[in-house]
């Protein structure tokens, strides 16, 4: 099993939709949860950070669910410009150190 | 200010240069980060520095050699590379405690011929 798991896209949505991401991580002492957006040829920028009560900024809401080691992301009324790539990703040694890893990244295409 | 600084954004070398990338950051924080990234694959951890020690080195190649002068700069030092190592080369930062929150520089784009 994969340390970050993702949902493999591409989602392909109209403008003014709701997509939700789903992440899964394997290691239950994980402690530190992000999501990251990179658009094509850049660098990632940090989305959000992931808390346990749920967090929400402006359209973007955030999961964390530690019994199932699941975390989800929910945009809503979706623009044209979060056409990107959004990476979940998780600090999977509980804190012992201060590695992250990556999962692969869903790629979501906003329509016009 | 969440900024990285990367120089320079985009490099050729041959498989028998040396070159060197470098990283600036002015934000206080004292975990920086060396990350490989190849297309349409997420960023893989090289190296980790936390108070400008070594902390982490994921089995890198030795052709890759890391250096951390002070606690805003990070040097990656370049010695005959291989064409399968052309990819973009992103530095972070982080304040180096939890929830390490890391901040990315543009990257360099390194092609090795």
């Amino acid at each position: 099993r994969k340390e970050v798991e993702q949902d493999p896209g591409p989602f392909n949505v109209p403008e003014g939709a709701t997509v939700a991401f789903n992440c899964t991580y394997s290691n239950s002492a994980s402690q530190s949860f992000f999501w990251y957006r990179q658009d094509c040829r850049k660098e990632p920028k940090l989305l959000m950070s992931v808390y346990s009560s749920g967090n929400e900024d402006g359209r973007f809401t955030a999961q964390l669910n530690r019994a199932s080691q699941y975390i989800s992301l929910l945009i809503r009324d979706s623009k044209l410009s979060d056409s990107a790539t959004y990476l979940c990703v998780v600090n999977i040694d509980g804190g012992a150190t201060n590695k992250l890893i990556f999962g692969t990244g869903t790629l979501l295409a906003v329509q016009p | 200010d969440t900024e990285v600084t990367q120089t320079p954004k985009h490099l050729v070398m041959g498989m028998t240069n040396k070159k060197s990338l470098k990283c600036e950051q002015h934000m206080g924080h004292r975990a920086m980060y060396w990350y490989k990234q190849k297309a349409k694959k997420p960023p893989e951890l090289m190296f980790v520095y936390s108070y400008e020690k070594l902390s982490i080195n994921e089995s890198v190649p030795s052709r890759f050699s890391p250096e951390c002068p002070n606690s805003s700069l990070l040097n990656l030092h370049l010695h005959a590379l291989q064409p399968e190592d052309s990819a973009l080369y992103l530095c972070a930062s982080s304040q180096g405690g939890h929830p390490y929150e890391q901040y990315f520089g543009p990257g360099t784009r390194l092609t090795v011929t």
